[in-house]
């Protein structure tokens, strides 16, 4: 099976623009998570997308949004950037059931690398 | 709401020895999962192993293996016969059942290096 992919891997941006990050799950997966990495804040939860709808969101501002379409790829965009949103964002999936053989366990993809200048 | 803490930022092994990466949560839920992740240099987030609550079996992958002491709400992870490869940084992680708040709490990571 294929992993979890993530375009672009590498994105610059200037303050003020907005920018779309692309997360194809594993296949059969209908559960997309996103998290952004910094050194300073560690791993924070944005939301989880389960069968196209929003399941769970994290604590940050609405300029952070994101879809999920019915092959379960997802988005997130991020708009009117800011410096402080430079960071690696990583996108997981799992089956979203809890039924699953394997706990419904994230499995992570490589990451985008977003820089904001 | 949920925490992880690993209160060790840094440790050193030596290859072929044994090292154990130290994990404590805080939860009022009595039914989750914990995992750890490890992430090398080039940023891939890797599942090592997973453990479910509810079995008082620890989890055992290969080299790696899990104390899981429950009512202490620990979760260490040890790794047996470093390689060279298992330098890393590792994740704990915490994680509700599936539904509404399945989101991965993570700590903030431990720095594992191995020595030739």
């Amino acid at each position: 099976k294929a992993g979890v992919t993530q375009t672009p891997r590498y994105l610059i941006k200037t303050r003020g623009q907005q920018v779309t990050l692309s997360c194809s799950p594993i296949s059969g997966h209908r559960s997309v998570s996103w998290y952004q990495q910094t050194p300073g804040q560690g791993l924070q939860f944005l939301f989880e997308y389960f069968s196209e709808t929003q399941r769970n969101k994290g604590n940050f501002p609405g300029r952070f949004s994101g879809r999920q379409f019915s092959n379960s790829r997802s988005e997130m965009n991020v708009s009117t950037l800011e410096l402080g949103d430079s960071a690696l964002y990583l996108c997981a999936s799992s089956s979203g059931l809890r039924t699953s053989g394997d706990g419904d366990t994230q499995y992570f993809g490589p990451g985008t690398r977003l820089t904001v200048l | 709401a949920q925490t992880v803490t690993q209160s060790q930022p840094e440790m050193s092994v030596q290859e072929a020895e044994t090292v154990t990466l130290s994990c404590t949560y805080d939860t009022s839920e009595s039914d989750y999962y914990l995992f750890w992740y490890k992430q090398p240099p080039s940023r891939q987030m890797i599942l090592v192993i997973r453990q479910e609550a509810y079995k008082q079996q620890n989890a055992t992958e290969n080299r790696f293996s899990v104390n899981f002491q429950k009512a202490a709400k620990s979760f260490s992870l040890k790794i047996s016969d470093s390689q060279l490869g298992d330098a890393a940084m590792y994740f704990c992680a915490y994680r509700s059942p599936t539904g509404a708040n399945s989101k991965l709490t993570f700590g903030k990571g431990i720095t594992l290096s191995v020595r030739p």
